[in-house]
């Protein structure tokens, strides 16, 4: 079982960059998420998604774009890479309801230099 | 005052020893609330759900006290594989469907030979 897969595992970006984190899902969940993670923060919502065609801000949204065209995807997008985007980003899918399991990628180490 | 906060330790036990560890929230609101496992430069995975009633999972051993706001993790006879960072995340009940999972910052456990 695949589960969530998020591409690249690691990236290297120069200040103004844009790129694309891909976060992808074969469990039919609903909900899919974005975190970051710093040290001394904790896992910070960036956007999230409660199914194809919606998406909403969570608690640090400013720099991020998302789309979810479909159940299974649901791509983050850095418009202009700056320094304090540094961070190890995760993508997470669940079902709705509050109750399950949430299942998390792997990870993607991005450093903006 | 952050919605989810834990002590970052980190707490240094030998094999064999019962830790305890302890999660405040501030919403009172909050409907679902776990505890989740990371290993080092891995994702979190789920450790186990927090029952108002309280539930036991093999050695480990989770409490909710609602009044209090409070959740606690106890592990009993800790082995080496048990050191890694316990995140508490706290899901609160709002008006749409979501699974906005709200994380502390993280407890890590180092369990010494």
């Amino acid at each position: 079982n695949a589960g969530v897969t998020q591409t690249p595992k690691f990236q290297v970006l120069k200040t103004g960059q844009s790129m694309t984190l891909q976060c992808a899902q074969d469990m039919n969940h609903e909900y899919m998420s974005w975190y970051r993670q710093d040290p001394g923060m904790g896992l910070r919502l960036i956007h999230y998604s409660v199914g194809a065609g919606i998406t909403d801000q969570g608690e640090v949204p400013n720099g991020y774009n998302v789309s979810r065209s479909t159940t299974e995807d649901f791509p983050l997008r850095l418009l202009s890479a700056a320094p304090s985007q540094t961070s190890v980003y995760f993508c997470a899918s669940s079902t709705i309801g509050g109750t399950e399991e949430a299942f998390f990628g792997q990870g993607t180490r991005l450093t903006v230099v | 005052r952050k919605e989810v906060e834990q002590d970052p330790g980190p707490f240094n036990v030998p094999e064999g020893a019962t830790v305890a560890f302890n999660c405040t929230y501030s919403n009172s609101a909050s409907q679902s609330f776990f505890w989740y496992r990371q290993d080092c430069r891995k994702e979190p995975k789920l450790l186990m759900s927090v029952y108002s009633s309280g539930n036991e999972d093999g050695r480990f051993t989770a409490q909710l006290n609602r009044a209090s706001q409070y959740i606690s993790l106890l592990i009993r006879d800790s082995k080496l594989s048990d050191s890694a960072t316990y995140l508490c995340v706290v899901i609160p009940l709002t008006g749409g469907a979501t699974n906005k999972l709200i994380f502390g910052t993280g407890t890590l456990l180092a369990v010494q030979p």
